[in-house]
């Protein structure tokens, strides 16, 4: 079993919609998460970073995290056709903090 | 502020030959990692390094070779290139620890596309 779980998609969203990502872990020890987003044919870049459970807000982007069932989320609101791309969930725990697992990613389109 | 610099951004090899990935960061970061991108296997870790001197395996490591002489730089070595290390390499940095306040998140470079005949 991988450690994270991320459904590959692709997602495909009118513009303005709101999407919503999902990833699921394996392990309880892990306390830190991550969302990158990837444009194709570039690096990951670091979009929200987290500390165990609860919401953290950062413009239209929501992260969530649940350790009771071990479910990570990401929500676009206002989706625009710039946020195309893939998103990547990540996690670790803190006996190795900075070893971080990565989901395989999802692919979103926003269609205009 | 440059961030992580990889190069080459592309590589042809062929099967038998070696050659060294660079990597390079400007922010002090102590952690510093090596991964892979394959199409539907997401990023794979080869190896990490957490400070001059010091470096561990991923979990993909045979067929690759680390150093970190630098905080700065962590080269990664292809022994014999093989049609399977066809990929497209990522290196990422980041602080070390966890001191409150501080983002731990990594910072990637922009990746080096490689491929094997």
């Amino acid at each position: 079993q991988k450690e994270v779980e991320q459904d590959p998609g692709p997602l495909s969203v009118p513009e303005g919609a709101i999407v919503s990502l999902n990833c699921t872990y394996s392990n309880s020890a892990f306390q830190y998460f991550m969302w990158y987003r990837q444009y194709s044919r570039k690096g990951p870049e670091l979009l929200m970073y987290t500390y165990s459970s609860g919401n953290k807000e950062d413009g239209r982007f929501t992260a969530q995290v649940d350790k009771s069932s071990k479910y990570i989320s990401l929500f676009i609101r206002d989706s625009q056709p710039s946020d195309s791309a893939t998103y990547l969930c990540a996690t670790s725990a803190a006996y190795n903090f900075n070893k971080f697992y990565f989901g395989s990613g999802t692919k979103l389109n926003v269609k205009p | 502020n440059a961030g992580v610099t990889q190069t080459p951004k592309f590589q042809v090899l062929k099967t038998g030959q070696s050659m060294t990935l660079q990597c390079a960061q400007d922010m002090n970061h102590e952690y510093m990692s090596w991964y892979r991108q394959d199409p539907g296997m997401g990023l794979r870790l080869i190896h990490y390094s957490v400070g001059a001197g010091i470096t561990d395996q991923g979990e993909v490591p045979n067929g690759y070779n680390v150093s970190r002489s630098t905080t700065e730089d962590f080269p990664l070595r292809l022994l014999s290139a093989a049609p399977s290390q066809t990929s497209v390499y990522f290196c990422a940095s980041s602080y070390l620890g966890q001191e409150r306040g501080r983002n731990y998140g990594y910072t990637f470079g922009s990746g080096t596309r490689l491929t094997v005949v």
